[in-house]
């Protein structure tokens, strides 16, 4: 079936670098690719978003890409704070069936 | 985080129990859902609630059954669980059902099978 791989697992950096997690999705008739943020004892939240007609995005300090042709879309985060720590979620339109397909989370640490 | 909430946040039931998962949400939207969120796993949809009306359900077990009185409540009601569905249960909802429509989710039931 279709499917999204997320990588890595986890991404420990520096405060005040980058961050990138990648994500590959299967089905090539998706057009929107959803991030999500999520802290501890909380939901998931909507952070960005990006369409198929588009290959970035950006919003202040994190921005995603995409590249249809390779089926892979990333999140950037630039100049990284304590507040960015959390479980980043990505996810991809599945166009048979109008479902988003998750990728299995990014625990992104930052170190002091 | 006011806008859908979850009650319990924490719950230990036994196999042979019955008990019922609440969510509620106040942004006035029209598609309701819930998912399954295992550790180190992608979230699994369970089901889709568009205007009160089941749109998806998504070959989950008969012992997990969902129940949607309105557009502002949802239930989940378990029976006879088994140890593999202990897991955090995720509430959402969004304007309407439609992957282009942000979701905006509770923060979980931790829901422990013993």
């Amino acid at each position: 079936g279709e499917n999204v791989e997320q990588h890595p697992s986890t991404l420990s950096v520096q405060e005040g670098d980058s961050a990138v997690i990648k994500c590959t999705y299967s089905d090539s008739a998706s057009n929107y690719f959803p991030w999500y943020k999520q802290e501890l004892g909380k939901g998931p939240q909507l952070i960005i978003d990006i369409r198929s007609n588009v290959g970035e995005k950006k919003d202040q300090r994190i921005a995603v890409t995409l590249n249809k042709t390779a089926k892979h879309f990333s999140l950037h985060i630039t100049e990284t704070q304590p507040e960015d720590s959390a479980v980043y979620f990505c996810a991809a339109h599945m166009d048979s069936n109008y479902q988003l397909i998750w990728g299995a989370g990014t625990k992104l640490i930052i170190k002091p | 985080e006011t806008g859908v909430t979850q009650t319990p946040r924490h719950l230990v039931m036994g196999m042979t129990n019955k008990k019922s998962l609440k969510c509620e949400q106040h942004l006035g939207h029209n598609a309701m859902y819930w998912y399954k969120q295992s550790a180190k796993k992608p979230l699994e949809l369970m089901f889709v609630y568009n205007f009160k009306e089941q749109t998806e359900n998504n070959s989950v077990p008969s012992r997990f059954s969902p129940e949607c009185p309105n557009s502002s409540h949802l239930f989940l009601h378990l029976h006879t669980l088994q140890p593999e569905d202990s897991a955090l249960y995720l509430c959402a909802s969004s304007q309407t059902s439609g992957v282009w429509y942000e979701q905006y989710f509770g923060p979980g039931t931790r829901l422990t099978v013993t």
